[in-house]
C-alpha cells in the first residue's frame, strides 16, 4: 500500500507570491489534517479534511487555505507569503480524523525569500 | 498556554539505558498520539492512547485519564531511537485538530 504522497518537496519563493501544496493520502483514507513545522513554534495544527468538508481550522490567518477533493486528495494554498511562513508543511491521512492513527507524508519544505 | 506540556526537553542515554518521557495535557481528550520524527522531518506514529498501556517492541505507551498524564518508554535504548518524540492529543471539545508537544529530543550515545 503506498504511503501518503506530498508534492513539491521542496519550495523556494519570494515574499507577496503564493503557493500551493499537495497531499495524496492511502488509499481508503478519507482524513487529511495539514500541519506547519517550524523550530520555534514546533508542530502546530492548520486544518483538517474529511469528505471534502473542512471539519476543523487551527489559528492561522486567512492567508491559509485549502480544500480536499473528492479522491480524497488535499491542497493547500498559501497567499501573500511572509518571511515566517518558511516552514515544514506535513499532511497525514488517517480513516476517520485524529481519533485514528495518522500516517504522515515526508513534508514539503518551503523557504520565503 | 500549552494545553500540553512534555519533559524532559533534551535527553542523553547511554545505549542501553531505560528512558521515559512523560507528557501532561489539560484538557480532556478523545485520544493521546506518541510521534517519532527523524532527523530530515519524516514523521511515523508510534502509540495511539485512550486509555491503559500499548507495548510494541521496546516501546511502552502508558496514559492515565483521571491524572491528565502519559509516558514513552524506551527499554533497552539503542542509537537508532535517537529522534524527536512528540506527544499529541486530539481534544473532545474542539475534535478533529491536534495539540503537540514541544517535543522530546533523545540522543542515545553507543
Amino acid at each position: 500500500k503506498a504511503g501518503v504522497t506530498q508534492t513539491p518537496r521542496y519550495l523556494i519563493k519570494t515574499r507577496g507570491q503564493q503557493v500551493t501544496l499537495s497531499c495524496s493520502p492511502i488509499s481508503g483514507h478519507r482524513s487529511v489534517s495539514w500541519y506547519q513545522q517550524t523550530p520555534g513554534q514546533g508542530l502546530q495544527f492548520l486544518f483538517e479534511y474529511f469528505s471534502e468538508t473542512q471539519r476543523n481550522k487551527g489559528n492561522f490567518p486567512g492567508r491559509f487555505s485549502g480544500r480536499q477533493f473528492s479522491n480524497s486528495r488535499s491542497e493547500m494554498n498559501v497567499s501573500t507569503l511572509e518571511l515566517g511562513d518558511s516552514a515544514l508543511y506535513l499532511c497525514a491521512s488517517s480513516f476517520r480524523g485524529p481519533g485514528d492513527t495518522q500516517y504522515f507524508g515526508p513534508g514539503t519544505r518551503l523557504t520565503v525569500l | 498556554k500549552n494545553e500540553v506540556e512534555q519533559s524532559p526537553q533534551n535527553l542523553t542515554a547511554q545505549e542501553g539505558e531505560f528512558i521515559t518521557i512523560n507528557c501532561s495535557y489539560s484538557v480532556g481528550i478523545s485520544a493521546l498520539h506518541w510521534l517519532q520524527q527523524h532527523p530530515g522531518g519524516g514523521i511515523v506514529s508510534l502509540f495511539m492512547l485512550s486509555s491503559g498501556k500499548k507495548k510494541h517492541g521496546r516501546l511502552i505507551a502508558t496514559i492515565n485519564i483521571q491524572e491528565k498524564h502519559s509516558s514513552l518508554h524506551i527499554t533497552a535504548s539503542h542509537p537508532r531511537d535517537s529522534a524527536v518524540y512528540i506527544c499529541a492529543v486530539s481534544p473532545i471539545i474542539t475534535g478533529n485538530q491536534f495539540y503537540f508537544g514541544t517535543g522530546t529530543s533523545l540522543t542515545v550515545i553507543p
